[in-house]
């Protein structure tokens, strides 16, 4: 079985541009949730989606947004790029439920803004 | 609120020595327990978890027991090789918020 597919793998955007970045679930999986991973401040959850809908969010602006589509394939978003939005962007699939399944992670997208 | 706490890094050990990396949480509720690992240009891989309080996850040779009495989650490998030099996270899944949430990450280097 295939697994999370993460693309682009690299990204260099500049201050104020926007991006856009797309996330593959293994098959069979409907959850996907997003991760910015940065050296200060950790793992921190962007948001989650289940059939479509936006399930669950953290705490970050608007800027950042995301879509699931009805074959489970996610984008996310992320408009008037800042300096500090450099980062390991991760998604990670699941079946169900996150926090009652297991998340598979895909090998994420990173992203320099200039 | 519910957090995962690591102890800081880097952890450089000899190859075939001992490792424990220190994992303990604060949560409401019966959340369950994770260890993730992360290789240098790689995403996360679930290394072992663990769903209810005693229970034991192992894989690879790593362990980590869930202990509720000290909210404490170490993860443990006898004999540790070069090959298990990576970042490993603890996490735990937070049933009230539908979260999961991560600690800080855990930089192993192991010298031959």
């Amino acid at each position: 079985k295939a697994g999370v597919t993460q693309t682009p793998r690299y990204l260099i955007k500049t201050r104020g541009q926007q991006v856009t970045l797309s996330c593959s679930p293994i098959s069979g999986h409907r959850s996907v949730s997003w991760y910015q991973q940065t050296p200060g401040q950790g793992l921190q959850f962007l948001f989650e989606y289940f059939s479509e809908t936006q399930r669950n969010k953290g705490n970050f602006p608007g800027r950042f947004s995301g879509r699931q589509f009805s074959n489970s394939r996610s984008e996310m978003n992320v408009s008037t790029l800042e300096l500090g939005d450099s980062a390991l962007y991760l998604c990670a699939s699941s079946f169900d439920e996150p926090v009652q399944e297991t998340q598979y992670f895909g090998p994420g997208t990173r992203l320099l803004v200039l | 609120g519910n957090s995962v706490t690591q102890m800081e890094g880097p952890v450089t050990l000899s190859e075939e020595a001992f490792l424990t990396i220190n994992c303990t949480y604060t949560a409401t509720g019966y959340p369950s327990l994770f260890w993730y690992v992360q290789y240098p240009g790689e995403g996360l891989q679930l290394l072992l978890k663990a769903t209810k309080a005693d229970d034991k996850g192992s894989n690879k040779g790593f362990e980590a027991t869930y202990r509720k009495e000290t909210t404490s989650f170490h993860l443990e490998k006898g004999s540790v090789q070069v090959s298990d030099s990576a970042v490993y996270f603890c996490a735990l899944s937070d049933a009230g918020t539908y979260k999961y949430i991560f600690g800080t990450g855990t930089r192993l280097k192991v010298l031959a």
